[in-house]
């Protein structure tokens, strides 16, 4: 059973371009998570999708940045117009759906991240 | 706020020894704490998830415990190999969704052979 697969590993943008990065889940996980990990800074949480839905999107910053999990395909995560602040690791992770008690009891696995740099 | 923090950042010892990881939390209306290792350029591996109705989990070397009246977690690693040689971090879960989780910077952890 494969891990949470993220891609690109390293990505380098120029301020002003694009950048998508992908996510898929660990089978039979529908519930997926993007985090950002800042130089010298714990990870914040970002998003939380199901597929085609955005269910937390919290962590968010409200410009530039958006995230999707379409009904077929990985989640990506875009960000336009990058700038220098926008360097980080981007980590995904997924989650399988809630047991029937409701309970989380599950644990999520994370991905071994994006390492996005803008230069 | 809800915010984590782990003490120390960074600690070194020889193999061998026990030691003890502390993490703290600001709201003790947490829903579960988790505990993870991070190896330099990889992804995170949950090692210990703790319910709120729950006082402590063990797996193998790893004992952590939780303490929801103080705020505090401690996450306790037996006879230290070097390979135990990691950043570890908690996260809290204050039950806003599944996945949305407040992390602590995390403890470098240095086991020398």
């Amino acid at each position: 059973n494969a891990g949470v697969m993220q891609n690109p590993r390293h990505l380098v943008r120029r301020r002003g371009q694009e950048a998508r990065l992908r996510c898929s889940p660990m089978k039979g996980h529908s519930h997926v998570y993007w985090y950002r990990q800042l130089p010298e800074e714990g990870l914040k949480f970002m998003v939380y999708l199901q597929k085609e839905n955005i269910i937390d999107e919290s962590g968010m910053p409200k410009e530039r940045f958006s995230a999707e999990f379409p009904k077929e395909g990985p989640s990506i995560l875009r960000i336009q117009q990058v700038v220098r602040g926008d360097s980080a690791a981007y980590f995904c992770a997924s989650s399988p759906p809630y047991g029937p008690t409701g309970s989380t009891g599950n644990t999520i696995y994370f991905g071994e991240g994006s390492w996005l740099t803008v230069v | 706020k809800q915010e984590v923090t782990q003490i120390p950042a960074a600690l070194s010892v020889p193999e061998g020894e026990n030691l003890v990881l502390n993490c703290s939390f600001t709201d003790s209306a947490i829903y579960n704490l988790q505990w993870f290792r991070q190896d330099p350029g990889k992804g995170l591996t949950s090692l210990l998830l703790i319910q709120s109705s729950q006082r402590e989990q063990t797996s193998g070397r790893l004992n952590a415990s939780l303490d929801k009246s103080s705020g505090r977690s401690t996450l306790y690693i037996a006879a230290s190999q070097p390979g135990d040689s990691a950043t570890y971090l908690c996260a809290a879960n204050y039950g806003g969704s599944q996945g949305n989780l407040i992390f602590g910077k995390g403890t470098k952890l240095s086991v020398k052979p």
